[in-house]
C-alpha cells in the first residue's frame, strides 16, 4: 500500500539558515504529492503540491520537487524565518478507489532568532 | 471563498457518552474526509463522503460513523466515547475528483475532543 517516510525531527535552526526536510514515498500508479504545514492550535494548511514527475511545487519561499526516479519530494528554503516554525507533513494522493490522503509522521520545526 | 468550518472547536465529554462533530467543506466541494490527529498515530484516515454515499473507510471500529447530506455538510459520530478516543478530528473538503493531478484537500481548524 501507499506509506510515507519523512525525516524525524525536530529540527532547530537558527534564522536565515538553509532547510531541508527529506521525505520519500511508495505508491502504486502516479500520486499526486504535498506539503502541509500545521501551526500550533490549528489545522493543516496546504504549503504546496506538485502532480507529475519533475514538477516543482513553491509557496512562500519553500520548494520541493516531485522526483520519481528517487521516489522523493524534499522539502526545501533558503533561509527560514522564527515565524516558519511549525510542524510540517509530507503526503500523497494516489486517487482512485483509495481516496485518501496518506501522511508521513510530521517534522517539527523550531527556528530561533 | 470561505473555507472548511468545522464545529465545535473543542469538546470534553466522558466515558461511555456519545458525540457529533461537525463540517461545513468549501462551496462548491462535494467531497469531504475525516481524519483523526494523535501524538501516537498520527495522522489516520477515517473515511470519505462524496454526494451524500461513503466511498472509502479507514481501519477505526464501528463506533466511528458519519454521514454527509445533500449541501454537502458531513457529520461524524463517536459513539460509547474511550479515553483513546481522544484526538484533533480534521475535515478536509475536495472536489471529489478521483483523478489524482486535479484534486487536492483542504483543511478545517479541527475540533479538539478530550474524553476524561
Amino acid at each position: 500500500g501507499d506509506s510515507v517516510t519523512q525525516m524525524e525531527g525536530p529540527v532547530t535552526l537558527s534564522e536565515e539558515a538553509f532547510l531541508t526536510i527529506n521525505c520519500t514515498y511508495t505508491a502504486t500508479g502516479y500520486p499526486s504529492l504535498f506539503w502541509y504545514v500545521q501551526y500550533p492550535g490549528e489545522g493543516l494548511q496546504l504549503l504546496l503540491k506538485a502532480t507529475k514527475a519533475d514538477d516543482k511545487g513553491s509557496n512562500k519561499g519553500f520548494e520541493a520537487t516531485y522526483r520519481k526516479e528517487t521516489t522523493s519530494f524534499h522539502l526545501e528554503k533558503g533561509s527560514v524565518q522564527v515565524s516558519d516554525s511549525a510542524v510540517y507533513f509530507c503526503a500523497l494522493f494516489s486517487g482512485g478507489s483509495n481516496y485518501k490522503l496518506t501522511f508521513g509522521k510530521g517534522t517539527l520545526l523550531t527556528v530561533n532568532p | 471563498k470561505a473555507g472548511v468550518t468545522q464545529t465545535p472547536r473543542y469538546l470534553i465529554k466522558t466515558r461511555g457518552q456519545q458525540v457529533t462533530l461537525s463540517c461545513s467543506p468549501i462551496s462548491g466541494h462535494r467531497s469531504v474526509s475525516w481524519y483523526q490527529q494523535t501524538p501516537g498515530q498520527g495522522l489516520q484516515f477515517l473515511f470519505e463522503y462524496f454526494s451524500e454515499t461513503q466511498r472509502n473507510k479507514g481501519n477505526f471500529p464501528g463506533r466511528f460513523s458519519g454521514r454527509q447530506f445533500s449541501n454537502s455538510r458531513s457529520e461524524m459520530n463517536v459513539s460509547t466515547l474511550e479515553l483513546g478516543d481522544s484526538a484533533l478530528y480534521l475535515c478536509a473538503s475536495s472536489l471529489g475528483h478521483r483523478n489524482p493531478s486535479t484534486d487536492t484537500q483542504y483543511f478545517g481548524p479541527g475540533t479538539r475532543l478530550t474524553v476524561l
